[in-house]
């Protein structure tokens, strides 16, 4: 049973499309988050999300819109998407925002975009 | 979140023990002390994460230097699994809501 599960694993898409990423956790956790892993390694935080609520927005571009329908499950919309919006995007969950909790990690989803 | 340092690659053998440094001089008395580690094609894992004390769980230890400035993820007997990318994360207790990775070491294990 996985606790934080992403949906596409790999997503191979044309600038100018719109896609979504899908993120669930089965952990009962109340804060969730988004990171992006460029093609240098690094891993930056995106979103973060608490009990639905927008807690941290990372100077993301507009065309980046997370959704938190509820507390298991938090999507990523990308609009017009560009060639540098290619990247390994993680989602992840932990018990709440302290920070004595540990995070728990999606698989990735690779998005290409062409 | 205060910054950390840590060596950008490690070598050692397998069955061996790892010893993977990290420096936080500038770091505050509500900072924890966590460790992730990337395996390769893989999301971050969570490793182990500490205060003040030295800590074991499963995978590793965790030892704490009396000042806090400086901290020791020890693999106590390596295998070729443990081959990834480890990275040394300080979070304040109350004000972080978020993990802010540094470039880690990359550690090589070799057969």
């Amino acid at each position: 049973d996985t606790a934080v599960s992403q949906t596409p694993k790999y997503l191979v898409t044309q600038m100018g499309n719109d896609k979504s990423i899908k993120c669930e956790q089965n952990l009962g956790h109340d804060t969730m988050y988004w990171y992006k892993q460029d093609s240098k390694k690094f891993l930056k935080i995106m979103f973060s999300y608490n009990n639905k609520e927008l807690i941290i927005n990372e100077t993301v571009p507009n065309r980046f819109s997370p959704k938190s329908p509820d507390k298991a499950h938090l999507n990523l919309h990308i609009n017009s998407l560009e060639l540098g919006d290619s990247a390994v995007y993680f989602c992840a969950s932990s018990e709440d925002r302290r920070g004595n909790t540990e995070a728990f990690f999606g698989q990735g989803t690779r998005l290409t975009v062409v | 979140d205060a910054k950390t340092t840590q060596p950008n690659s490690m070598e050692s053998n397998e069955e061996e023990p790892v010893h993977l440094p990290c420096n936080h001089s500038t770091i505050s008395g509500t900072d924890y002390i966590h460790w992730y580690r990337q395996l390769p094609s893989q999301g971050p894992e969570y490793v182990i994460h500490g205060l003040t004390s030295n800590v074991n769980n499963r995978m590793a230890s965790l030892a704490i230097a009396e000042d806090r400035k400086s901290s020791t993820l020890i693999l106590h007997r390596a295998t070729l699994r443990d081959a990834a990318v480890y990275y040394c994360i300080l979070r304040d207790v109350w004000g972080a809501q978020k993990l802010v990775f540094g470039q880690g070491t990359r550690l090589t294990i070799n057969p």
